[in-house]
């Protein structure tokens, strides 16, 4: 089975800190990706990675960096967390879409507030 | 542009009723994913079902069958007979070669 375990299920941080959210999967999935997903507007996408080193900004990257130095592990970054961060974060990984393989697997998700 | 729109917010039925949640896509790409997670209250989305573009088969697992349209750029999920434990949000996912696109959900309450 596909395991994607993200560090923290709970995390409450104070305003101007550094958050740092690990998400580490098991598949040797090239792809990974960070979600936040906020109350009515879904899940949007903060940044992704099709492979070790790299890095893509998805919808809303503003606040927010990524590191990815190994395959299994994508690392979310807040440089310096403000009240708008509160919210559910999600970090998932899939194999390339490619034939019959696309789906991503899904964390447990992050519930962070900041106060 | 990708866009997926899952037009029903909330639906709250009772048990044993039939449900079906709506999903419509948008997408200029011919090869294409189509998703459906489940996310009960516990937080995790659980994959559900993925269908690619250029196979319009109809699925049926269990109580749930989707259905797959083409013509009408829509990806249906229906569940029969319905139980307390399906009380969740859905989501109807979209991916090209790209990440994956969700549409804003449906949250689905079943009354016993």
């Amino acid at each position: 089975d596909v395991k994607v375990t993200q560090s923290s299920r709970y995390l409450v941080k104070r305003t101007g800190e550094k958050v740092f959210l690990e998400c580490v999967q098991d598949m040797d999935h090239e792809n990974m990706f960070w979600y936040r997903q906020d109350p009515g507007l879904g899940l949007r996408l903060i940044y992704f990675s099709y492979d070790v080193k790299m890095k893509e900004k998805g919808d809303i990257p503003e606040g927010y960096s990524v590191s990815r130095e190994k395959k299994e592990r994508f690392s979310l970054i807040l440089e310096s967390a403000s009240t708008n961060q509160t919210s559910m974060y999600l970090c998932a990984s899939s194999p390339p879409p490619v034939g019959t393989r696309a789906e991503a697997f899904f964390g447990q998700g992050t519930r962070l507030t900041v106060v | 542009a990708q866009k997926v729109t899952q037009a029903q917010t909330e639906i709250s039925v009772v048990e044993k009723e039939d449900v079906t949640l709506d999903c419509v896509y948008e997408t200029r790409d011919t090869t294409y994913y189509l998703f459906w997670y489940k996310q009960p209250p516990s937080g995790e989305l659980v994959f559900l079902i993925r269908r690619n573009s250029f196979d319009e088969q109809n699925e049926i697992s269990g109580r749930y069958s989707w259905n797959f349209q083409k013509s009408t750029s829509s990806f249906n999920f229906t569940i029969t007979a319905s139980q307390v434990v399906d009380s969740a949000v859905y989501f109807c996912a979209l991916r090209m070669n790209t990440p994956l696109v969700f549409g804003k959900g449906t949250r689905l309450s079943v009354i016993a």
